[in-house]
Order: structure tokens, then C-alpha cells, then sequence
């Protein structure tokens, strides 16, 4: 099994809500990461999970909080978001968080803040 | 530091006709270079990765990729093209930035004309 799973498909919140974003992926992999994608832009790193623990925050808002629970789930929180955080978040996974590793990427949760 | 450049926004080619996507690196120490492809409103898919070796790369759906060392260039290929290749590349470079991280190139649009 090669893939990694998003849910939701389609967010759309208003600048109030609190709602989560999840991915899940059953190959063992030991890093997962959440990339921010705007329209034919390439996708921007926002967190990299390590075995589980937080390894890397490229400076993102404290309005994104994310969550790694167990090795094959990934949380992303989201909390009093802007119009401008609309995007699509994109979850990916690799054995390792190491050079040469291949990233597998979910289909991507299209979120939409009014 | 480490960067990936595309010079093209878009590629055209004819179905049938060889391809060719563009992308030259700026990296500090050994490179770890990729290729993804991403369909409409889909996550982003592995193609093909240079790691070390053979400068001819084979990947996934016929695509091969060509590392360069002294143009520090790692060009996509395919011999012939179908239409159902149109989508859009993104060239990366996988290493130590103050953690293990993926850059991106700013991406390829192909479109294949039957």
C-alpha cells in the first residue's frame, strides 16, 4: 500500500472555526510533513515530523497547530484562520526525514476561508 | 543554500513529438535531485530521483531524466509524448537546511497537443 489518505477532500470555514485536517498512511513511514499549495504555485513546507516528533516549523502561524499521534497519523488544527490562508494542504510521507528520500503526497485537502 | 530553477512556465509539444522539461540546481555538497508530476486538483505523484550513479535515470510512465554535472542541469525526458502527459513538473532538491528538506522549482506546465 503506497498511499496517503486526506481527509477532507473540501474545507471551507469562516475566520471563527476551529476545524482539523487529517492523513493517515499505513507504509511505515517514520516522516510525514504538511506542505501549503497556492494555484500553480509549488508547494511550501510547513512542518516535518520525525519519529513522531516535531523537527521542523518553517516559522508558520501559530493558527496552524499540527498533531502527530501515533506513526501513521498527522493532524493539522486550524484555529482563527485568514482569507489568505486558503489553499490546498498537502500531506506527505517518506521512510526517513533524511537526504534522498522520496516523499509519497495524499491528493490534498482544498481549503477555502471566508 | 539550496535552490532549483525551471526556466519555462510551460512547455508545448506535440503528442508523438520528444519532450524535454528543463531544470538546473544550486546546492552545497551532493545533490539529491527529483521530478514529481501533479494531475488537476491531485497531489503531487514521484516520477523519478538522482541519488548518485548512472547520470541516465529511468523513472515511472516512460520518463527519464539526465543529471549534469557540470551545467548543474537535471533535464525530464520521454522519447514520445501522449496527451495524457499535460500536467504540471516540479523539479526538487532534497537536503540538509537546517533540517532535511525539500525544495521545490517553481514548476513546468506541459501541454501535449494531439
Amino acid at each position: 500500500d503506497t498511499e496517503v489518505t486526506q481527509t477532507p477532500k473540501h474545507l471551507v470555514m469562516g475566520m471563527t472555526n476551529k476545524k482539523s485536517l487529517k492523513c493517515e498512511q499505513h507504509m511505515g513511514h517514520r516522516a510525514m510533513y504538511w506542505y501549503k499549495q497556492k494555484a500553480k504555485k509549488p508547494p511550501e513546507l510547513m512542518f516535518v515530523y520525525s519519529y513522531e516528533k516535531l523537527s521542523i516549523n518553517e516559522s508558520v502561524p501559530s493558527r496552524f497547530s499540527p498533531e502527530c499521534p501515533n506513526s501513521s497519523l498527522l493532524n493539522l488544527h486550524l484555529h482563527a484562520l485568514q482569507p489568505e490562508d486558503s489553499a490546498l494542504y498537502l500531506c506527505a510521507s517518506s521512510k526517513l526525514a533524511g537526504e534522498g528520500e522520496t516523499q509519497y503526497f495524499g491528493p490534498g485537502t482544498r481549503l477555502l476561508v471566508l | 543554500a539550496q535552490s532549483v530553477a525551471q526556466p519555462e512556465d510551460q512547455v508545448n509539444v506535440a503528442e508523438g513529438n520528444p519532450l524535454t522539461v528543463k531544470c538546473t540546481y544550486s546546492v552545497s555538497g551532493n545533490p539529491y535531485l527529483f521530478w514529481y508530476v501533479q494531475y488537476p486538483n491531485r497531489g503531487l505523484q514521484f516520477l523519478l530521483k538522482y541519488i548518485t550513479g548512472d547520470n541516465l535515470v529511468k523513472g515511472s510512465y516512460g520518463f527519464e531524466a539526465e543529471f549534469n554535472k557540470s551545467q548543474t542541469s537535471f533535464h525530464l525526458k520521454k522519447p514520445s509524448a501522449l496527451v495524457s502527459d499535460s500536467a504540471l513538473y516540479f523539479c526538487a532538491v532534497n537536503g540538509y537546511t537546517g533540517g532535511f528538506k525539500t525544495i521545490f522549482g517553481a514548476g513546468t506546465r506541459l501541454f501535449v497537443k494531439a
